[in-house]
C-alpha cells in the first residue's frame, strides 16, 4: 500500500493557461475525491467518483474545471484558462466503500501568476 | 446543508500537557461520521480519529480521545501528554452524504 499520490506537487502557471493534475488513489479504493484548500481554510469538496462514474460536482466547480477517472483508476483534474483565484492546494483523497474513512494525498499547490 | 464550526483559530500548550480542541456541527441527518484530521506544516492530511454517530462510546486512539455529545452536536478532541510532533493544523470533519465537510481548523502549537 503506497498511499495516495499526486503529481505534480507544485505548479506555477500564468493566468489563462491550462493545467492538469493527476491523482493515483490507493489501489483497491473505489471512491476518489477532489478538494480545494485555500490558505487558512479547511478543504472544500469539488467532486467525487465511484469507480469511473462522477457522482457529484460542487457548485465551486465552474465550467473551466473538468475531472475524469478513466477505467476507475487514476484521476485527472483539469483547469482551463486559469485565473488568479484558482491559486490553492488541490487535494485528492480515496476511500473504499462502505468505509467513510478518506485517505489524502500530499496535494498539488497551484500558483497562478 | 451541513456546517462544521471550530471556534479556536489558534491554541498553544506546553509539551506533556493536555489540550482540548472544540468542534460543533449542524446537520439534519441521523446517521453520520465525524473525524479529526491533522495537517502538519507542509505535509499531508492524516486521519487522527473517527466517531460513528450511532455509537455512544467515545472513540480513543492512544493519546487522542473525543468527547462526542450528539444532542449538543459537539465533538471535541483531547490530546493527552502532548508532544512536539502534535504541532499541526487540526480539522474537524463531518460526513453524512458521501463528501466531507471540514471546519476552518485550529492551529495547535506545542511549546517545548
Amino acid at each position: 500500500d503506497t498511499g495516495v499520490s499526486q503529481d505534480p506537487r507544485h505548479k506555477i502557471t500564468k493566468r489563462g493557461q491550462n493545467v492538469t493534475f493527476r491523482c493515483d488513489p490507493i489501489s483497491e479504493h473505489n471512491r476518489l475525491y477532489w478538494y480545494r484548500q485555500t490558505l487558512g481554510q479547511g478543504p472544500e469538496f469539488l467532486t467525487y467518483f465511484q469507480n469511473e462514474a462522477q457522482l457529484e460536482k460542487s457548485r465551486l466547480l465552474s465550467d473551466r474545471f473538468s475531472a475524469e477517472r478513466p477505467k476507475g483508476s487514476f484521476s485527472t483534474l483539469e483547469i482551463q484558462r486559469t485565473e488568479q483565484g484558482d491559486s490553492a492546494m488541490y487535494l485528492c483523497a480515496s476511500s473504499l466503500v462502505p468505509s467513510y474513512e478518506q485517505y489524502f494525498g500530499p496535494g498539488t499547490r497551484l500558483t497562478v501568476t | 446543508a451541513q456546517t462544521v464550526t471550530q471556534s479556536q483559530p489558534e491554541m498553544s500548550v506546553q509539551e506533556a500537557e493536555t489540550v482540548t480542541l472544540s468542534c460543533t456541527y449542524d446537520t439534519s441527518e441521523s446517521n453520520y461520521y465525524l473525524f479529526w484530521y491533522k495537517q502538519p506544516p507542509s505535509r499531508q492530511m492524516i486521519l487522527v480519529i473517527r466517531q460513528e454517530a450511532y455509537k455512544q462510546q467515545n472513540a480513543t486512539e492512544n493519546r487522542f480521545s473525543v468527547n462526542f455529545q450528539k444532542a449538543a452536536k459537539s465533538f471535541s478532541l483531547k490530546i493527552s501528554d502532548s508532544q512536539l510532533g502534535d504541532t499541526a493544523m487540526y480539522f474537524c470533519a463531518f460526513i453524512g452524504n458521501e463528501k466531507l465537510t471540514f471546519g476552518t481548523g485550529t492551529r495547535l502549537t506545542i511549546i517545548p
